[in-house]
């Protein structure tokens, strides 16, 4: 499978715990990029990635919540003493280094249930 | 209001009926994205525009950059159709800015 993968798929931990998702973006994707998902909404930015560079945070991104991509391939997104209103889903997507308008290849998703 | 809005939210249609869904936006963008999404999660890219017309199988996506507006249709939709279809606004910085979807339903 050469697509986008993360792992877990599905986690619940108690409140207060930190949890980390991994992302594995498609191989020759430059750019690596996290959402969030809660239900019956839409997703909403996270961070951006080019490379190993975090060129772009939104500011849903508290200081509990922190992104790496250590050597420009996969990347890690942790949230420490997690609440629940941190219950969502996790998105990881990537895609090439091109002009604007390249597509965009999302994975399956992070399930995240804080109890 | 939200930067890129869809309407419907949810659309229920019998089989082989014709399907528009809209999306309006606010933002300069780059490219508008349609996505589909199904239970479970996964996101799946349908299209990906700058200006005109796409077309693949029985999708057909149309943007008008001046109005800003764009509109997914589907063309003898089938019960495989039903999921979520979520436009997304792509901005500078390869940032997208989602709608909040649009619940399909086809039924046989």
């Amino acid at each position: 499978d050469t697509g986008v993968s993360q792992d877990p798929r599905h986690k619940i931990t108690k409140r207060g715990q930190n949890v980390t998702f991994r992302c594995d973006p498609i191989s020759e994707h430059n750019r690596l990029y996290w959402y969030r998902q809660t239900l019956g909404q839409g997703p909403e930015f996270l961070t951006y990635f080019q490379n190993e560079a975090q060129l772009e945070k939104s500011r849903l991104l508290s200081d509990r919540f922190s992104a790496e991509r250590p050597k420009g391939s996969f990347s890690t997104l942790e949230i420490q003493r997690t609440e629940q209103g941190d219950s969502a889903m996790y998105l990881c997507a990537s895609s090439p280094d091109w002009p604007s308008g390249n597509t965009i290849y999302f994975g399956e998703g992070s399930w995240l249930t804080v109890v | 209001k939200n930067e890129v809005e869809q309407s419907p939210q949810n659309l229920t249609a019998q089989e082989g009926e014709f399907i528009t869904i809209n999306c309006s936006y606010s933002v300069g963008i780059s490219a508008l994205h349609w996505l589909q999404q199904h239970p479970g999660g996964g996101i799946v890219s349908l299209f990906m525009l700058s200006s005109g017309k796409k077309k693949h199988g029985r999708l057909i996506a149309t943007i008008n950059i001046q109005e800003k507006h764009s509109s997914l249709h589907i063309t003898a939709s089938h019960p495989r159709d039903s999921a979520v279809y979520i436009c997304a606004a792509q901005t500078s910085g390869s940032r997208l800015t989602f709608g909040e979807g649009t619940q399909l339903t086809v039924n046989p």
